[in-house]
């Protein structure tokens, strides 16, 4: 069955280190997407792709970014963690070809936690 | 700027009762609105949508109502079942395929 799977689950960090989440998914979707849950805010979009070398800029961008190589990975790097980015991250998927207004499938999440 | 509202942070139901859980939006130009259900150290699973040409889609005990006017979609859930307990979040198409999500309502359905 295809599926979308991110790792690690949980990942405890030092300020200032490099981090990289991964994503990957099966189901051959051209649409990518990370967000980040905090409580209060609900699920916020950090980056998304449409395609293979295609990246964008969500609305809470700043100190993230994502590259697209193929069409099954979407990794997000924090380029030097701080604490304010303590979360729970998901990856989604969705295919564009099933037309407007489709869904989105997530993964299970990583929880990361930045001391 | 809170571009989609879900104004009731939890929400406690009897089993069998009807579950309404409620979103408001800002922006008249969104096309599609969508459900998800959220359970503990999982992602969210979508529900259900409504284009917003529609002003209301059923798919066995979920119904959603979008009212444009008042920018106002609702969720039903009948009759609610403790498997329901779990947090809802609404999501407005803003676009593309990007997706705008509130902050999420939690539900509990006691037994």
């Amino acid at each position: 069955d295809a599926e979308i799977t991110q790792s690690p689950r949980h990942k405890i960090t030092e300020t200032g280190r490099q981090v990289t989440l991964a994503c990957h998914q099966t189901w051959n979707h051209n649409n990518m997407f990370w967000y980040r849950q905090d409580l209060g805010h609900g699920l916020r979009l950090i980056h998304y792709s449409y395609g293979v070398q295609d990246t964008n800029k969500g609305e809470v961008s700043d100190g993230y970014s994502v590259s697209r190589s193929n069409t099954e990975d979407l990794p997000l790097t924090l380029e030097s963690a701080a604490s304010s980015q303590t979360s729970v991250y998901f990856c989604a998927s969705s295919d564009p070809g099933q037309g407007p207004g489709l869904k989105q499938f997530f993964g299970p999440g990583t929880r990361l936690t930045v001391l | 700027d809170q571009q989609v509202k879900q104004n009731s942070p939890s929400l406690s139901v009897q089993e069998g009762r009807i579950s309404i859980l409620n979103c408001d939006y800002t922006n008249s130009m969104f096309d599609y609105f969508l459900w998800y259900k959220k359970y503990p150290a999982e992602g969210p699973t979508f529900l259900i949508s409504i284009s917003s040409i529609k002003d209301k889609n059923e798919d066995g005990r979920f119904t959603v109502f979008l009212n444009k006017s008042a920018k106002h979609l609702s969720l039903h859930i009948v009759p609610s079942q403790p498997g329901d307990s779990a947090v809802y979040f609404c999501a407005a198409l803003s676009g593309t395929y990007k997706y705008i999500f509130g902050t999420g309502t939690r539900l509990k359905v006691l037994a």
